[in-house]
């Protein structure tokens, strides 16, 4: 079964970094568009980047560019989300997502899987 | 910036169908796509690529796409499927991707 497992959230200042992982399994994970998107509390969901699977082009939403960076290593089938300079708003449950189409289709970036998600918490 | 806009609620009796629009300047070009949510679970996808429903996702959810509006149709809606729904797509470039600010279903 097609599974992505997020780690690495926590309770963080105003101004920290943390580093968020997601492992996937069970597919060919160099093939896919990978994700992340957040839902701050009982708010809706936010696109926050993607990366793609064989030349890792980034996209990032404007809420975090410049401070988050999205990075997969292929060998360990990991994505990665590194946050910088975290700010009380960047306060959600960030869920991994993966592609539903391989990379080489060129269709549209839409998301089949999901992870359970991991907490942040950005407070002083 | 890029934006999707659904309407906040819908509200239907169980049997009924359920309609939930998003519009969008690029949706003629883009793809849309939708995932319900109820309180607390990861979203589930319900439609991709605008009208195709994922394996285990039931007959009763069906998409389309119509100029700047896609629509999500829920034929004889059931209590289960109370929760909040997302739409899903990229602006014209395909720079920005957006969720649309959710509608929340209520069946009863």
């Amino acid at each position: 079964e097609v599974q992505l497992v997020e780690s690495g959230g926590g309770l963080v200042q105003p101004g920290e970094s943390l580093r968020l992982s997601c492992a996937a399994s069970d597919f060919t994970f160099s093939d896919y568009v990978m994700g992340w998107v957040r839902q701050a509390p009982g708010k809706g969901l936010e696109y926050v980047s993607v990366i793609s699977g064989t030349f890792g082009i980034t996209n990032y939403a404007d809420s975090v560019k410049g401070r988050f960076t999205i990075s997969r290593d292929n060998s360990k089938k990991t994505v990665y989300l590194l946050m910088n300079s975290l700010r009380d708003e960047d306060t959600a449950t960030y869920y991994c997502v993966k592609d539903i189409r391989d990379e080489s289709s060129g269709s549209d970036v839409g998301f089949d899987v999901w992870g359970r998600g991991t907490k942040v918490t950005v407070s002083s | 910036s890029y934006e999707l806009t659904q309407p906040p609620s819908v509200s239907v009796s169980p049997g009924q169908t359920a309609r939930i629009t998003c519009s969008g300047d690029a949706l003629p070009k883009k793809y849309a796509y939708w995932y319900h949510q109820k309180s607390g679970p990861a979203p589930v996808l319900v439609i991709y690529e605008d009208s195709k429903r994922p394996p285990g996702i039931p007959e009763r959810f069906s998409g389309s796409s119509s100029g700047t509006m896609a629509t999500l149709t829920i034929s004889g809606a059931q209590v289960e499927d109370e929760g909040d729904y997302y739409c899903f797509s990229a602006d014209s470039g395909g720079n920005q991707r957006v969720f649309g600010g959710g509608t929340k279903l209520t069946v009863l």
